[in-house]
């Protein structure tokens, strides 16, 4: 079965200190994956996804994810944290058939000061 | 653009009553969606519309019926509502650009059944 696994429900870091967020997927096919962000009372923003080719892709606001095929993960990456990226981030795989994409259940970010 | 518009933003419902969330986009987008977000669960996809006049279900679409009559708008309507159905709506379009196109999302509608 398609699933998508986000291993960290919460994660506090410091601000300035680096950040890697798990993912890990289940899917029969070459998977498209996305990591979104939500911040507070908002909707999803994409921050970045891949298709195929380079499987480090760099995305908006500083973040960076690698795509590993051998671990089936996809981590998103950060080398130094703002304030301002506290937020809940949630990684996806899809579409199955035209439009079922699976989202994991989400890590909340905290950056203390 | 405005992109993608949900309205209201906030609902409180009583069980047993009916209600449609609103969701318009104006970027011409063929595929459109809607997914119910719950703590611990991230987001589940309910019903989804790949163009005007064609929906299918998705995950989780008991309760939920859909229609799609235009390219811009893609409204959700509860029937009768229930406690189960208290949750964050958000409403989502992709342009039929193909699996690599983005996915847009509104500003979701959160919804409580008392």
């Amino acid at each position: 079965a398609q699933s998508v696994t986000q291993p960290d429900i919460h994660i506090t870091v410091s601000e300035g200190a680096s950040l890697e967020l798990r993912c890990n997927y289940s899917y029969g096919a070459t998977p498209y994956l996305f990591w979104y962000v939500q911040s507070p009372g908002q909707g999803l923003q994409l921050l970045l996804k891949y298709f195929s080719g380079d499987t480090l892709v760099q995305g908006i606001k500083g973040f960076e994810a690698e795509f590993k095929r051998s671990q089936s993960s996809f981590n998103l990456r950060k080398p130094s944290v703002h304030w301002s990226d506290a937020a809940e981030y949630f990684c996806a795989v899809g579409p199955s058939g035209t439009y079922k994409y699976i989202f994991g259940t989400g890590t909340r970010l905290k950056v203390l000061a | 653009n405005a992109g993608v518009t949900q309205t209201p933003k906030f609902q409180v419902l009583k069980t047993g009553q009916s209600m449609t969330l609103q969701c318009a986009q104006d970027m011409n987008h063929e595929y459109m969606s809607w997914y119910r977000q719950d703590p611990g669960m991230g987001l589940r996809l309910i019903h989804y519309s790949v163009g005007a006049g064609i929906t299918d279900q998705g995950e989780v679409p008991n309760g939920y019926n859909v229609s799609r009559s235009t390219t811009e708008d893609f409204p959700l309507r509860l029937l009768s509502a229930a406690p189960s159905q208290t949750s964050v709506y958000f409403c989502a379009s992709r342009g039929d650009g193909g699996r690599t196109d983005t996915q847009y999302f509104g500003p979701g509608t959160r919804l409580t059944v008392l």
